[in-house]
């Protein structure tokens, strides 16, 4: 099993910037999470998914940020405009539902830097 | 709701000693707890999960932990600390049972291990 796959790794891009990050779950997975990691606010949840449906977008910081999963083995993350303030890892993870213990499985992550 | 609170954001100990990382949750609901670990650049990794079976839980890598629901505690232990071992810690929890449940992590624990 290939694991969670996201692209880019890394994204250095200016201000007022579009900027996309993908996603693709592991296989039979049908739950997706995008997280946000910075030193100060830790892992935040941004948005999850349940059999691509938008189940719980409360992360969300502004209409700045949007996602969509247009199939289950995809998902994107988009920023725009960019700030240097979304600068951070985000973290994709994908889950079973069918598995009681909610366990994710966790990508590699795509460290944004927005100058 | 639920919540987790890691004591102490940075944990020194010697290689060979033993490594101890707390962790306590509030929970409104019965709990499922997790601990997951980051390696410098990496996604997180799942190292054990707690989901009402057996309250001390084995994991990878000679971690364990033990849920204690008198202390509201589920502190993460090794007897004998590794070099490899250095990494951030992640203690998490969510509710027991069926539907949408966020996974709440806490805002971390680096371990370094000392030569």
């Amino acid at each position: 099993d290939a694991g969670v796959i996201q692209s880019p790794r890394h994204e250095v891009t200016e201000m007022g910037q579009e900027v996309t990050l993908r996603c693709k779950p592991i296989s039979g997975h049908n739950s997706l999470f995008w997280y946000r990691q910075t030193m100060m606010r830790g892992l935040e949840l941004l948005i999850y998914f349940n059999n691509n449906v938008p189940i719980d977008d409360s992360g969300m910081p502004e209409d700045r940020f949007s996602a969509k999963m247009p199939n289950a083995s995809f998902s994107t993350l988009k920023i725009q405009p960019s700030e240097p303030r979304d600068s951070a890892v985000y973290f994709c993870a994908s889950s079973s539902t069918d598995r009681a213990s909610y366990e994710q499985y966790f990508g590699p992550g795509t460290r944004l830097t927005v100058t | 709701a639920q919540s987790v609170t890691q004591l102490g954001s940075h944990v020194s100990v010697s290689e060979g000693a033993l490594v101890l990382l707390r962790c306590n949750y509030s929970s409104s609901v019965p709990p499922y707890l997790f601990w997951y670990v980051q390696y410098p650049n990496q996604g997180l990794q799942l190292l054990l999960k707690y989901t009402s079976a057996a309250t001390l839980v084995k994991g990878i890598n000679g971690f364990e932990a033990e849920f204690k629901k008198s202390e509201t505690s589920f502190h993460l232990t090794k007897p004998s600390a590794h070099m490899s071992d250095a990494a951030e810690y992640f203690c998490a929890v969510t509710g027991a049972g069926g539907g949408y449940q966020k996974v709440t992590f806490g805002i971390g624990t680096k371990l370094q291990v000392i030569p």
